[in-house]
């Protein structure tokens, strides 16, 4: 069974802050993906990775990064943390070996920026 | 500019009877399309895929009907049930590029009422 796991389910952080969000995969995938869930926006990608330091931007990058120094780990950052980055953030996984073609996803971290 | 829409955010159902949740997409390189269930504070969950080369897709309770020519899929869950309470996303993708990228709708919830 694939697992991803993100480091913290709940975080407060307060506006202007660095944040960091932790993703850990242990399937060895190849490509990990960070989103945000808004209500009534879907799951909308904020950044990719397809493979050890490679990144691409998603559809909705500004104000994040990402670092990804180790096959297993993808951490997205939040540079200085507004309000309108309060959101559920999850974290997913793919091998584009498998022909389901499905991401593996976390259970998810509900972020919230005073 | 919305690729993939679900146009019901919010549907009702009698336990026992079909749900039936549906899925406009416009591009029409989306070759694999998906269905991904959530519960409140849990990370997505994959429920059935489909590609562009079949119409129909069963998996025992769950099917999902592709129209290509009208670029629109359905999920249909038979015979619904309270525990089918959750969020629904479809997802699409372009399975050329083989990144695993996926565009989600904007997700429909489901209540099974007992």
């Amino acid at each position: 069974d694939v697992k991803v796991t993100q480091s913290s389910r709940y975080l407060v952080k307060r506006t202007g802050e660095k944040v960091f969000l932790e993703c850990v995969q242990d399937m060895d995938h190849e490509n990990m993906f960070w989103y945000r869930q808004d209500p009534g926006l879907g799951l909308r990608l904020i950044y990719f990775s397809y493979d050890v330091k490679m990144k691409e931007k998603g559809d909705i990058p500004e104000g994040y990064s990402v670092s990804r120094e180790k096959k297993e780990r993808f951490s997205l950052i939040l540079e200085s943390a507004s309000t309108n980055q309060t959101s559920m953030y999850l974290c997913a996984s793919f091998d584009p070996g498998r022909p389901s073609y499905e991401q593996y996803f976390g259970p998810g971290t509900r972020l919230t920026v005073t | 500019d919305q690729q993939v829409k679900q146009n019901s955010p919010s549907l009702s159902v009698q336990e026992g009877r079909i749900s039936i949740l549906n899925c406009d997409y416009t591009n029409s390189m989306f070759d694999y399309f998906l269905w991904y269930k959530k519960y409140p504070a849990e990370g997505p969950t994959f429920l059935i895929s489909i590609s562009s080369i079949k119409d129909k897709n069963e998996d025992g309770r769950f099917t999902v009907f592709l129209n290509k020519s009208a670029k629109h899929l359905s999920l249909h869950i038979v015979p619904s049930q309270p525990g089918d309470s959750a969020v629904y996303f479809c997802a699409a993708s372009g399975t050329a590029s083989n990144t695993g990228k996926l565009i989600f709708g904007q997700g429909t919830t489901l209540q099974v009422k007992p």
